[in-house]
């Protein structure tokens, strides 16, 4: 049971440049969601999903879009990075019921646009 | 909407103190509430939970008890460690997804 999983651990950008975060889980969770953690910021959500075919927005969705073709893989594209996408990126998962709400979280992605 | 406030930090101690770290919440309906550590370097982990008023989350040392009346879920340990070093977040969730504080960073010197 590997959990959450993200590719890759480290990118670099240019700006304009467009790219995507792969996120993948194998525990069968309908909840998957999308933060970016930026220094003084705390996590915030960027997209969620709540089952395959179903996504929605969060806190700061601009610039950022999502699909869930599959219940294990949720990733997140960006159309045009931009200096201000730098940030880590962390994917969660948490299944519909039970668990209290608890969310899993995968490693994270470090991303630097130039 | 929903948020959370956390003390800022960095909160610096000395070995064995004792640490608190304040956490209030506002929120429609009864939340679960969370504190996650991020450890230099890695992703989040659950520290602990509580689901409804008055539980008492615990693990490693560490325990918050869910207060409604003041709607707080404040962090305590009795005795830190060199290894407590890292960054906690108190979380809350109602929905899908959460809802984090800022973050506490916690440096504990030898």
């Amino acid at each position: 049971n590997a959990g959450v999983t993200q590719t890759p651990k480290f990118q670099v950008l240019k700006t304009g440049q467009s790219m995507t975060l792969q996120c993948a889980q194998d525990m069968n969770h309908e909840y998957m969601s999308w933060y970016r953690q930026d220094p003084g910021m705390g996590l915030r959500l960027i997209h969620y999903s709540v089952g395959a075919g179903i996504t929605d927005q969060g806190e700061v969705p601009n610039g950022y879009n999502v699909s869930r073709s599959t219940t294990e893989d949720f990733p997140l594209r960006l159309l045009s990075a931009a200096p201000s996408q730098t940030s880590v990126y962390f994917c969660a998962s948490r299944p519909r019921t039970g668990s209290y709400n608890e969310q899993f979280f995968g490693p994270g992605t470090r991303l630097t646009v130039l | 909407g929903n948020s959370v406030t956390q003390m800022e930090g960095p909160v610096t101690l000395s070995e064995e103190a004792f640490l608190t770290i304040n956490c209030t919440y506002t929120a429609t309906g009864y939340p679960s509430l969370f504190w996650y550590v991020q450890y230099p370097g890695e992703g989040l982990q659950l520290l602990l939970k509580a689901t409804k008023a008055d539980d008492k989350g615990s693990n490693k040392g560490f325990e918050a008890t869910y207060r409604k009346e003041t709607t707080s879920f404040h962090l305590e340990k009795g005795s830190v460690q060199v290894s407590d070093s890292a960054v906690y977040f108190c979380a809350l969730s109602d929905t899908s997804t959460l809802t984090f504080g800022k973050g506490t960073m916690l440096l504990v010197s030898p």
